[in-house]
């Protein structure tokens, strides 16, 4: 079955701290992966797509199919990136996706 | 540019009664979701549409009902209110491929 997995329901880091938020999948194929952010207040929104390589406000994250892993890195964590962050999956050409529980990540001054 | 909105932001409803969730894009998305969020569950698809006039359940959609009548509004109505359908309801649009959702700003709803 498929299965998007987030350990951890709170973070807690300094701020200047690395972050990393884990992420593990079930899937028999090739998954598209994603994160997904909701800051205090506001709407979930895309953070990051692995297909697209990117680093987004700092933050990268590495497919890993050996290891079925798809976590959330930032070297230097800030105080505005204390959110609730999700990771989420899609198989490509399908429309539904499958989301983590979700990591609430606080960054303490 | 609206994106995609939702309405109402909080309702309190009794049990037994019915509401309607609105929710209306202006992105031109052939696929809208309609997602529950449970505290420490996630988000679970309870219905989804791939254009208009066509809706398919997702994996929660008991007490649910959606119509897609245009692609603009994607409509979840909930006919007999119980306590177990206390959530945050979101709204989405797009997804296809790459490009991920654009999500709704919520609804949270209370059953009691």
């Amino acid at each position: 079955a498929q299965r998007v997995t987030q350990p951890e329901k709170l973070l807690s880091v300094f701020k200047g701290a690395p972050v990393e938020l884990k992420c593990n999948y079930s899937y028999s194929g090739s998954p598209e992966l994603f994160w997904y952010v909701q800051y205090s207040r506001q709407r979930l929104q895309l953070l990051l797509r692995h297909i697209s390589r990117e680093s987004i406000k700092g933050f990268t994250a590495d497919l890993n199919k050996g290891e079925t892993s798809f976590h959330l890195k930032k070297p230097f964590a800030q105080e505005e990136d204390s959110a609730m962050y999700y990771c989420a999956l899609t198989s490509p050409g399908t429309y539904k996706y499958i989301f983590g529980t979700g990591t609430r990540l606080k960054v303490l001054a | 540019n609206a994106g995609v909105t939702q309405t109402p932001k909080f309702r309190i409803l009794k049990i037994g009664q019915s509401m309607t969730l609105q929710c209306t894009q202006d992105m031109n998305h052939n696929y809208m979701y309609w997602y529950r969020q449970d505290p420490g569950m996630g988000l679970k698809l309870i219905y989804y549409s791939v254009g208009a006039g066509i809706t398919d359940k997702g994996e929660v959609p008991n007490g649910y009902n959606v119509s897609r009548s245009t692609t603009e509004d994607f409509p979840l109505r909930l006919e007999l209110a119980a306590p177990s359908q206390t959530s945050v309801y979101f709204c989405a649009g797009g997804g296809q491929g790459e490009s991920g959702y654009t999500f709704g700003s919520g609804t949270r709803l209370t059953v009691v």
